[in-house]
This record gives C-alpha cells, sequence and structure tokens, in this order.
C-alpha cells in the first residue's frame, strides 16, 4: 500500500520560533497533499491543500502567513508554524493522493507540536 | 452542506461483545466512504473503504461496514471485540464535487475485560 511518512514525530520549541514539519510519500508521487490539525478529543481540521507545484489552497480561518505551505515536489511537502506561539501546540497530520489514487487518502503518522 | 454525522462519540463495550459504530452521510450521487482508525498519538490507519460494487464491505482486523444508500449510512461492525481494539474511529466520506474528505466526529471505543 501507499506509504507517507512525516518528519519530525515530535518537536518541542520556544514561542516566536519557526518549525517545519516534512510530509513525504514513499513509494507513489503525491499529485495532492492535504494537511489538517488535531485537537485533543477532536476530529481532523482540514488546514490546506496542496497540489505539486501551484500554490496551497487554505480553509477558512487558517492564516496562510501563520501556516506555510510547500509543495515543491511529487514526494514531499512542507508545513511552517512561523512564530509559534503556545496557542498553536497541536497534532499536525498530513496525507496524499496520486494519480492512481485521486479518491483516496493516505495519512502520515503525524507531527506532535509543543510550543512553549 | 456535506457532512458526515457519527451518532456516538463514545462507545463502551466487553472484550468480546460485538460492536456497532455508526455513521451517517449527507446523500450525494457520487460518495466514497471510509473508516479510519487512531491509536493515541498515531495517525489514521485505513480499516475499510467503499468506493463502488458490494455494499457489504470487509476489512482489517475484522471490522466490516455497510453501504446502505437509503438510509445513507455506512455504519462499522465488529462480531467480538479485543482490548487492542480500543481506539479512536473516524467515518469520512470523500465526495467528487469538492474533492475533499469530510470527516465525522470520532467514537471512542473502549473495550473491557
Amino acid at each position: 500500500g501507499a506509504v507517507v511518512s512525516q518528519h519530525p514525530s515530535w518537536v518541542i520549541c520556544k514561542s516566536g520560533t519557526s518549525v517545519k514539519i516534512e510530509c513525504r510519500s514513499l513509494d507513489f508521487q503525491a499529485t495532492t497533499m492535504f494537511w489538517y490539525r488535531q485537537f485533543p478529543k477532536q476530529s481532523l481540521m482540514l488546514m490546506a491543500t496542496s497540489n505539486e507545484g501551484s500554490k496551497a489552497t487554505y480553509e477558512q480561518g487558517v492564516e496562510k502567513d501563520k501556516f506555510l505551505i510547500n509543495h515543491a515536489s511529487l514526494t514531499l511537502s512542507t508545513l511552517t508554524v512561523t512564530s509559534a506561539h503556545p496557542e498553536d501546540s497541536s497534532f499536525y497530520i498530513c496525507s496524499a493522493s496520486g494519480r492512481t489514487y485521486y479518491n483516496e487518502q493516505f495519512f502520515g503518522p503525524g507531527t506532535r507540536l509543543t510550543v512553549l | 452542506a456535506q457532512s458526515v454525522t457519527q451518532l456516538d462519540s463514545q462507545v463502551p463495550v466487553f472484550e468480546e461483545a460485538p460492536v456497532e459504530l455508526r455513521c451517517n452521510y449527507s446523500s450525494s450521487v457520487s460518495v466514497y466512504l471510509f473508516w479510519y482508525v487512531q491509536y493515541p498519538n498515531q495517525g489514521l490507519q485505513l480499516l475499510l473503504k467503499y468506493l463502488s460494487g458490494s455494499t457489504l464491505v470487509k476489512g482489517i482486523n475484522g471490522f466490516e461496514a455497510e453501504f446502505n444508500k437509503s438510509q445513507t449510512s455506512f455504519h462499522l461492525r465488529k462480531p467480538s471485540v479485543h482490548i487492542s481494539d480500543t481506539a479512536e474511529y473516524f467515518c469520512a466520506a470523500y465526495y467528487n464535487q469538492g474533492g475533499k474528505l469530510i470527516f465525522g466526529q470520532g467514537t471512542e471505543l473502549s473495550v473491557k475485560p
């Protein structure tokens, strides 16, 4: 099956710093990648959708200058949380779909971000 | 609006008992349905999916689900649960219009000895 990895799996940073999270599709070409945020005991909230080589489409209420998304290749997307604050602490999950799996998303293991 | 509703936020059940986790979706001409399981501090693992064909779908770990178009439901079932099935379960729908995966609120399955 299709495998998606995320790095790092967890990160702790100081308030005001920026953090980059990587999402990679290991065995397929991901034409579209998705970034989700999940608060404790809650469902996944879609933050943005990115297509390879084009700008990400952000969901309503998500600050695009705060959460920078880059999808530079068919196997890599990055989410950068800029000037992180404690309220940005959350579980971030990426997913990917490709031409072969256009109606299905494969999820990464998630990244736990804690901002002190 | 497209939506997915999981009717139970928590389902406690004893080990070896049967379980059903309920999911309803908003009607659409074209919809694909999924059930995912999430263990603490982990990503989502696909249990099963309905894309087309037989309405009874079998997945991993002994789970199955039935697509019911008239009732717009996709309930997840397992005839005998184990302690290791304790986790959060998410129902999701992919609508061709919009191209997004819509998640339900999640159901916490708690299996007790």
